[in-house]
């Protein structure tokens, strides 16, 4: 069985800051892992997938992850947020057919 | 530009009344997903089909109803037997493979009059 955590149900950082969405995930097996972004009343957008390649993976928008096996974690980064940033944000575990998604992280800019 | 269409993009439901979401793509991908989002529990997964005529139940399938007789459509049907169908309705689709990424519409959103 697979599960995800996003330990953060909500994160505020001011603009300019750094971002860190945590992820941790339980998986029998070597799992695939995503990131995905969600404005208000729309569909998700694939930030960055992680595949068993480098471990650190880079996404669009200035979004990283590292994966950890040692820790079985997940985290998204960004050295400088913007207001645009301002999202949910999902963390994904899948395999096969079998996706599993965390309860997802709302992140607040201020400015 | 290729993507997944979802309509209508608000819909109302009657007590005792059937209704469907439409989904729509036009990426070419063989595999497509139903998900239901309520606030705070992240993506449930209630039907996904691999191949055309053919697709299988998800966590929360109960009350629901699909079919998939074109590659680029897979209308989900919420009948009068889902209780609370108060929710937030993704599609999504994949190439296939354990490794790819899903594209999502932009979801339906569905309230009870």
């Amino acid at each position: 069985a697979q599960s995800v955590t996003q330990l953060d149900s909500h994160v505020s950082v001011s603009e300019g800051t750094p971002v860190l969405l945590r992820c941790n995930y339980s998986s029998s097996y070597s799992p695939s892992l995503f990131w995905y972004v969600q404005h208000p009343n729309k569909g998700l957008q694939l930030l960055l997938k992680y595949t068993s390649a480098a471990t650190l993976v880079k996404g669009i928008n200035g979004f990283e992850a590292e994966f950890k096996k040692s820790e079985t974690s997940f985290h998204l980064t960004k050295p400088s947020a913007h207001m645009s940033d301002a999202a949910e944000y999902f963390c994904v575990v899948r395999r096969n057919n079998d996706m599993r998604f965390g309860a997802g992280t709302r992140l607040t800019v201020k400015p | 530009d290729g993507g997944i269409t979802q309509s209508p993009k608000y819909l109302f439901r009657k007590e005792g009344q059937n209704v469907t979401l439409s989904c729509e793509q036009n990426l070419n991908h063989d595999a497509m997903y139903w998900y239901r989002q309520d606030p705070g529990q992240g993506l449930r997964l209630i039907y996904y089909s691999q191949i055309v005529n053919d697709f299988q139940k998800g966590d929360i399938a109960e009350g629901y109803s699909v079919s998939r007789e074109k590659k680029e459509s897979f209308p989900l049907t919420v009948t009068s037997a889902q209780k609370n169908p108060t929710a937030f309705y993704l599609c999504a689709s994949s190439i296939g493979g354990r490794d790819q990424p899903q594209h999502f519409g932009d979801g339906t959103r569905l309230s009870i009059l």
